[in-house]
Formats: structure tokens, sequence, C-alpha cells
């Protein structure tokens, strides 16, 4: 079974600041995937980057870059130049071939940006 | 439309009443999921379609029964709920059941129990 923590129920940060929010995860696989979601007010999640966990090179999109730890089971996501539009909750999920169908999620962390 | 859509986005329902909720994919996808987001608790899988087969049921009481009539739609049949229930219920869909495929989510219906 997979298993996946984050332990910062909230953020805040100013705007235009970098924030790293983050994920921890347990499993038995060893091939998995891991991502992070972003489910702004209008509640649809929203794949924001994603880390194939046989690829050493973090993941990047844009503003997002991912800080990828696989010995520590760790998965940290970086906003930078982080932007009002960027508060939502912010989800850390996994997947893997071993495991059920469907994405095992943590309890998300609910991210403020300071004007 | 396109992506996921789900109807109705809010519903309140008493505890003897029937509902259903309604996802449509746009996205020509042969998989579809339906999850439940509690406050303060993760994301759970609740049911796996795959090819309108129901191949995953996360042990659901039978209060909720889900009916996927072709690929592209799926619904939660509601009844007898009880106020634990309320929650925000979201569908999603994926190209096939492999776990190497992105799902892509639906708005969510906020459901409240009375």
């Amino acid at each position: 079974a997979q298993t996946v923590t984050q332990s910062q129920p909230e953020m805040s940060v100013q705007e235009a600041e970098t924030v790293t929010l983050s994920c921890t995860y347990d499993t038995s696989e060893s091939d998995y995937y891991l991502f992070w979601y972003k489910q702004p007010p209008s509640r649809q999640m929203i794949l924001v980057i994603r880390q194939e966990a046989y690829k050493q090179q973090n993941a990047t999109e844009n503003r997002f870059s991912v800080n990828f730890q696989k010995a520590a089971k760790s998965f940290s996501l970086k906003i930078s130049d982080s932007q009002l539009g960027d508060a939502a909750m912010y989800f850390c999920a996994s997947t893997s071939g071993g495991g059920a169908d469907g994405l095992t999620f943590g309890k998300g962390t609910h991210l403020i940006i300071q004007p | 439309e396109t992506g996921v859509t789900q109807t109705p986005r809010h519903l309140v329902m008493g505890m003897t009443n029937k509902k259903s909720l309604k996802c449509e994919q746009h996205l020509g996808h042969n998989a579809m999921y339906w999850y439940k987001q509690s406050a303060k608790k993760p994301l759970e899988l609740m049911f796996v379609y795959s090819l309108e087969e129901r191949v995953e049921n996360n042990s659901v009481p039978s209060r909720f029964s889900p009916e996927c009539p072709n690929s592209s739609h799926l619904f939660l049949h509601l009844h007898t709920l009880q106020p634990e229930d309320s929650a925000l219920y979201l569908c999603a869909s994926s190209q096939s059941r492999r776990w190497t495929d992105e799902q892509f989510f639906g708005p969510g219906t906020r459901l409240t129990v009375l």
C-alpha cells in the first residue's frame, strides 16, 4: 500500500517570493509516479507537475519545480515568483503499477499568497 | 463542453432522498473514477470503471451505487445517505486504466446530507 503525507496544513508567502511545499511518501514499489495537483476555489483539480521515479532529474514546469529525494522518499514542490493565482490547495499524490487503480493523495496544503 | 463536467455542482438532500450525480467526459477516455473528498482527509478512491466495466470498489457502502452506461458517462446513485457522507465528490477520467495515464478531474459536486 502507498501512503502520502503532507505535514503542512497551511502555508503563506508574499507575492513574488518563493515557497516550498513538503511531501513524503511510502511505497514498496520500485516504479511509481509522483504528482502535485492544484485545487483552486473553483474546485477543479489541475495537474501541476509529474515526476517519474526512475528519472533522476527533477521535473520542472515554468515557475514550478520539484526536489525529488528518492532515498528519503521526499517530494517537495517549489513555487518561484509566487502569484496571486497560485493561491489554492495543493495535493501531493502517487500511483504505481503494483498498487490499486487511481491515485493516493495526501491531505493537502492550503497556500495563501499575501499581496 | 470540454474536459470533464459534473452536475449538479451543489446538492442538498435528506437522509431518505434518492438522488444521482452525473459525470461526463469529452476526452475520448476509456476509464472513469469516483473520488470522495471529505474535510481534513485525503481524497479517497471509491470506484473505477474501465470500458464500462467496474474494476474497483473500495469497500464503499451499498448506499452508493455507480453506473457507467457508456465510456463517456458515469453516474453515482445515492440513497439513504448519512450526514457523514457530506463531501465533495470528484469524477476523473483517463485514457485507460494504465497507472501511467494522467487523470483529468471534473469540478466536483458538493453534497450536503441533512
